[in-house]
């Protein structure tokens, strides 16, 4: 079976600190990979997805960049943190068969800045 | 501009008791509507999942329908438990390219016993 982990779970940091995400999937290959953020009262909003080993695309211009260095593993980074970086992040997968697959979160990563 | 609004944006609810949450979403082209359960600090799961053609499907305690001319849809959930206790989430697919998903802010249910 597949499953998706996220580390950390928690993670407070100071304004102007770097800061990476990692996010790895087992069980499957070649999945599409997606991270998003979600804050307080609001949906989730796509912030990058990927399709392939170094293939990174960006929903929205922001301070944070995403890389993809193996087929399972995607990290989300940033150089130097932001108050407004706060909140929930989600990694998620889908199988690259096309449209409308289904996709599986991980169990996220609460970041606060401060 | 593909979205999707929920409505209530909260709701209290005994336990044993039935609610329905909605969903009315402007999503073209539309591949699919999936409800998700969200508990506190979690990812989201899948609860159902319906087509075009379909109009209602079923998950346990659990029963989502979709109109598809009117562009709403319902989840309903029969004899509430603690459990149940979570964020709702109704997120729609566009067809071709990546799987882009458009997902609404959430209804948060919160059963009280």
């Amino acid at each position: 079976s597949q499953t998706i982990h996220q580390w950390p779970a928690t993670l407070v940091q100071p304004v102007g600190s770097p800061l990476s995400l990692e996010c790895t999937v087992e069980g499957t290959s070649n999945p599409n990979l997606y991270w998003y953020r979600q804050a307080a009262g609001r949906g989730l909003q796509l912030l990058f997805y990927s399709v392939g080993i170094g293939q990174i695309s960006s929903e929205v211009p922001q301070n944070l960049s995403a890389s993809r260095p193996q087929d399972r593993q995607f990290i989300l980074s940033s150089k130097k943190l932001l108050l407004s970086d706060s909140g929930f992040y989600l990694c998620a997968w889908s199988r690259a068969s096309g449209g409308s697959s289904e996709q599986f979160f991980g169990p996220g990563t609460r970041l606060t800045v401060l | 501009k593909n979205q999707v609004e929920q409505s209530p944006q909260s709701l209290i609810i005994l336990e044993g008791k039935n609610c329905t949450l909605q969903c009315n979403y402007t999503v073209s082209p539309f591949s699919n509507l999936r409800w998700y359960k969200q508990d506190t600090g979690r990812g989201p799961v899948s609860l159902t999942i319906m087509t075009f053609s379909e109009n209602t499907k079923s998950n346990g305690r659990y029963t989502a329908t979709l109109d598809a001319d009117t562009k709403q849809s319902s989840l309903h959930i029969t004899a509430s438990q603690l459990s149940d206790s979570a964020s709702y989430i109704c997120v729609v697919s566009m067809t071709g390219g990546y799987n882009k998903l458009i997902f609404g802010a959430g209804t948060r249910l919160a059963v009280h016993p």
